[in-house]
């Protein structure tokens, strides 16, 4: 199975940082690589699919990196909404795979 | 509009099998696969298994040997059964289309005597 090791597992940060959060693949899975969003007690949200590109409705201070293995999802300027949590997801093959998690907070 | 629903029991005994169902509508079960994801209280997404557009299905090798998806298209639904359950898969129980641009709202399942 490919594993998905998702950093960091917690990012406090501040109104308009501009934060980073990762996800290494264990094997190649090009850019199956989708990003979800998910405050509490709701349903995750995509984010970002294709590794790059911006799902509907997505702000544009949002978006997705791939270099080789490496996946990043970039806030460029941190707002108050998007206080949540993150998750990265393989597609590449069955079985998917998700991150492990990442809670960005308020500093 | 896109919609996907869960429902089922929220207390299912311990070593006894789970039943869900996820009702769609807006979209056609011959053309959308549904994946079904899990996550227990405070923890993460786990990815369950997924039932192809074709009928076919995939599962989470942690789980396969407990799990079955199957579906009936012209009710639009997709079921989940799961069998000897433990208190470790209490959890939120969700399910997704293709895409994973669309999710249900979740059912909570409680494991508990």
């Amino acid at each position: 199975d490919i594993q998905m090791t998702q950093a960091p597992s917690s990012l406090p940060a501040s109104l308009g940082d501009r934060v980073t959060i990762t996800c290494r693949a264990s094997q190649d899975i090009g850019n199956y690589l989708r990003w979800f969003q998910q405050k509490p007690g709701k349903s995750p949200r995509l984010m970002i699919y294709g590794a790059t590109n911006l799902a509907a409705g997505v702000p544009s201070r949002f978006s997705g990196s791939r270099s080789g293995s490496d996946y990043s999802l970039t806030i460029s300027s941190l707002e108050s909404e998007d206080m949540a949590d993150y998750y990265c997801l393989q597609s590449k093959e069955s079985p998917f795979t998700f991150g492990s998690g990442t809670k960005l907070e308020i500093k | 509009q896109v919609q996907l629903k869960e429902s089922g029991p929220g207390l299912v005994q311990p070593s006894q099998t789970l039943s869900l169902t996820c009702t769609v509508s807006g979209l056609s079960l011959t053309s959308n696969s549904v994946s079904w994801i899990r996550q227990p209280p405070g923890k993460g997404l786990e990815w369950m298994g997924v039932i192809w557009s074709n009928g076919g299905t995939d599962y989470n090798s942690a789980i396969k040997s407990r799990l079955s998806i199957s579906r009936d298209t012209s009710k639009s639904q997709v079921f989940l059964k799961m069998n000897s359950l433990q208190t470790e898969d209490t959890a939120m129980y969700f399910c997704a289309r293709k895409g994973f641009d669309y999710w249900g709202q979740g059912v909570m399942v409680t494991v508990s005597s």
